[in-house]
């Protein structure tokens, strides 16, 4: 499975939209770009997958660059409640996915 | 209702002895697993379940024993407890053969041992 790199932290202002970049340059074709939160002392909580083309939920939005390298998550209006630690995770399956250290995101009022 | 429910939420318990850990699921998933979250706060898979059989079995001591009775339910029973041990499991759920790449995972369970 391909390894990612994502910042430690970030901070975002209440109300704007918070971009939670991801490098995956080992990606391989077959592989989807998984995101997962954990809000704090919660079990993770699934927010979007994608392959190759952008994807948007109800949650978040996801963008792929177009040589799959890089990620990028999408909050459009970040709350208080989107402060959490954001996963970013590349694997061939729904099954068994590794968690790495992912973004600490703070919304700050 | 619950999708993912774990008992006991949080466990105190002392070194040595035997302690099980609980997991329900009513989303009527085929697969279920074990997470284990440690104080650094990496989640590691333990444990994956599809239909009853062991699919994955990563690293683990042998202390460590799921058990499957139907595929609602997954336990994880830990013998001779140990220090290390001490962080938080979660247990989660999904469909096998989906790539929707969901998983449910439950609140946890906090193992505390001294």
């Amino acid at each position: 499975d391909a390894k990612t790199t994502q910042p430690t932290s970030m901070d975002c202002a209440e109300g704007r939209a918070a971009n939670l970049p991801c490098n995956h340059s080992t990606i391989s074709g077959n592989e989807y770009v998984y995101w997962y939160r954990q809000i704090h002392s919660q079990g993770p909580q699934y927010i979007i997958h994608g392959l190759k083309n952008n994807e948007t939920n109800e949650m978040a939005s996801l963008i792929i660059t177009e040589d799959r390298k890089s990620s990028t998550l999408i909050l459009p209006h970040a709350t208080l409640r989107d402060t959490a630690v954001y996963y970013c995770i590349v694997r061939t399956g729904a099954n068994n996915l590794f968690f790495g250290t992912g973004t600490r995101l703070t919304v700050i009022p | 209702d619950t999708a993912v429910s774990q008992t006991p939420k949080y466990l105190v318990t002392q070194m040595g002895n035997d302690k099980s850990i609980k997991c329900e699921q009513n989303l009527g998933h085929d697969t279920m697993y074990w997470y284990k979250q440690d104080s650094k706060k990496f989640l590691k898979i333990m444990f994956s379940y599809n239909n009853k059989e062991l699919i994955i079995n990563e690293t683990v001591p042998n202390r460590f024993s799921p058990k499957s009775p139907d595929k609602a339910h997954l336990n994880l029973h830990i013998n001779s407890l140990e220090l290390g041990d001490s962080a938080v499991y979660f247990c989660a759920s999904s469909q096998f053969l989906g790539q929707t790449g969901e998983l449910f995972f439950g609140e946890g369970s906090r193992l505390t041992v001294l």
